[in-house]
């Protein structure tokens, strides 16, 4: 069992949905939540990361952890064009570890 | 722009040889990891070194070596390269050694022909 998993999509939706990207892990010992943005052709770029379960909220987008499930979710209010991207989970302990991640989810909002 | 910057963008080579892929990573970060990300794999933790230290490892072959040098830049190496090491290779950064938080250069993409 992989300690990530990530349905990869692709997902494709009208601008002005919600978005919904979802992660489940396997490891309890992971505390910290990390959500990544690649764009085709780029390196990823940290969008945003929450500790332990709970939501937390930035602009458009929120994170929301479960760890009684071992869930992650990562919501994106009011999609745009610009939001199209592949968006990767990467969850990490607390202790000393390297950063996994998850396979992405590739998504694409049309105008 | 990440602050990273990798070196080669492109790179063809053939079966058999060996690359060297360099980074430099944002001033200040201590941290440097290398990532692999290929279409069936994903993006795969190759290893990480903190101001000069190797500090973790992932599932980097054993054809595969990199090291960290005093001013902080690094590069990967790969020998006795093999079809299926055609990839993306990622370099990041880090100010800390135990952080989420990480800072992606473009990549080097390599492709073994």
């Amino acid at each position: 069992q992989k300690e990530v998993e990530q349905d990869p999509g692709p997902l494709s939706v009208p601008e002005g949905a919600i978005v919904s990207l979802n992660c489940t892990y396997s490891n309890s010992a992971f505390q910290y939540f990390m959500w990544y943005r690649q764009y085709s052709r780029k390196g990823p770029e940290l969008l945003m990361y929450t500790y332990s379960s709970g939501n937390k909220e930035d602009g458009r987008f929120t994170a929301q952890v479960d760890k009684s499930s071992k869930y992650i979710s990562l919501f994106i209010r009011d999609s745009q064009p610009s939001d199209s991207a592949t968006y990767l989970c990467a969850p990490l302990s607390g202790g000393y570890n390297k950063l996994i991640f998850g396979a992405g989810t590739r998504l694409a909002v049309h105008p | 722009d990440s602050g990273v910057t990798q070196t080669p963008k492109h790179l063809i080579t053939a079966t058999g040889q060996r690359v060297t892929l360099r980074c430099s990573p944002r001033s200040g970060d201590l941290s440097v990891y290398w990532y692999q990300q290929s279409l069936d794999q994903g993006l795969q933790f190759l290893i990480q070194y903190y101001n000069g230290e190797e500090r973790a490892k992932g599932n980097i072959l054993e054809r595969f070596s990199a090291q960290q040098f005093p001013d902080l830049h690094s590069e990967l190496n790969l020998s006795s390269l093999e079809l299926g090491d055609s990839a993306l290779y990622f370099c990041a950064s880090s100010v800390g050694e135990n952080t989420g938080e990480l800072f992606f250069g473009e990549g080097s993409r390599l492709t073994v022909l």
